[in-house]
């Protein structure tokens, strides 16, 4: 149902870097929305990782990063940490419906 | 400190009303535009509603547009969902979450379970 598509699990070693891609379309990325990211650690609330594409709140590492191109955006875990271990929601809007803040599809990040 | 705080979550027949509220603390809660968004039992996020800071304007998601209703009071520093009609997909955790004016949703309550049953 989600009009942002996302890989459903992602896996590396610590010390790697991982990517989880957000793949939209022409009335949500494409359209020049920006693109947020979350972290839902186990059990807990999501928390904002990344806004404005590539932009970290106050305390998020910088081994996180953001970027978008075209109908797509991407989140970058580099250096993979064990407590990296969450799901990870990208986040925009979408033109296409009245009014509509759509998340995408969700994907787990393992260490291995 | 700066938080969210949801209520109102539990066991509900299918078809009755529940209302969740959220209380802010912290900041300017007049300052910001609010969301309602829920986690299904293992599924991901779905936004479900957002009203404007001063509550002049409501926007609401196909699944639950005629059944939702959100407001607030800015003068209680509190958010709330009127959930009519409920039915059994509507079950799931809600947060509700800042609007932080196109930077993203940012800060989030620990959020409050609804189960509908039939």
């Amino acid at each position: 149902q989600s009009v942002l598509t996302q890989p459903p699990s992602v896996s590396g070693a610590p010390g790697q870097r991982v990517t989880i891609s957000c793949t939209g379309s022409s009335s949500n990325i494409g359209a020049g929305f920006d693109v947020h990211w979350y972290q839902q650690l186990p059990g807990t609330a999501p928390k904002l990782l990344l806004y404005g594409n590539n932009d970290r709140p106050s305390g998020v590492p910088d081994r996180f990063s953001g970027s978008k191109s075209g109908t797509s955006a991407s989140l970058a875990i580099t250096g993979l940490q064990a407590e990296d271990e969450a799901d990870y929601y990208c986040q925009s809007y979408d033109n296409s419906l009245s009014v509509n803040y759509v998340f995408g599809t969700g994907t787990k990040v393992t260490a291995l | 400190q700066v938080q969210l705080v949801e209520s109102g979550g539990g066991v509900v027949q299918s078809g009755r009303s529940l209302t969740l509220s959220c209380a802010a603390s912290g900041f300017t809660f007049s300052s910001h535009g609010m969301h309602w968004v829920r986690q299904a039992p293992g599924k991901g996020l779905e936004w479900v509603a957002v009203i404007w800071y001063d509550g002049t304007n409501k926007y609401y998601a196909d699944s639950v547009k005629g059944r939702f209703t959100i407001s607030r009071d800015n003068s209680k520093n509190t958010l709330y969902l009127q959930m009519n009609s409920l039915r059994a997909e509507d079950t799931a955790v809600y947060y509700c979450a800042r609007d932080s004016s196109r930077a993203g949703f940012d800060l989030w309550g620990r959020g409050t379970l609804v189960t509908v049953s039939s």
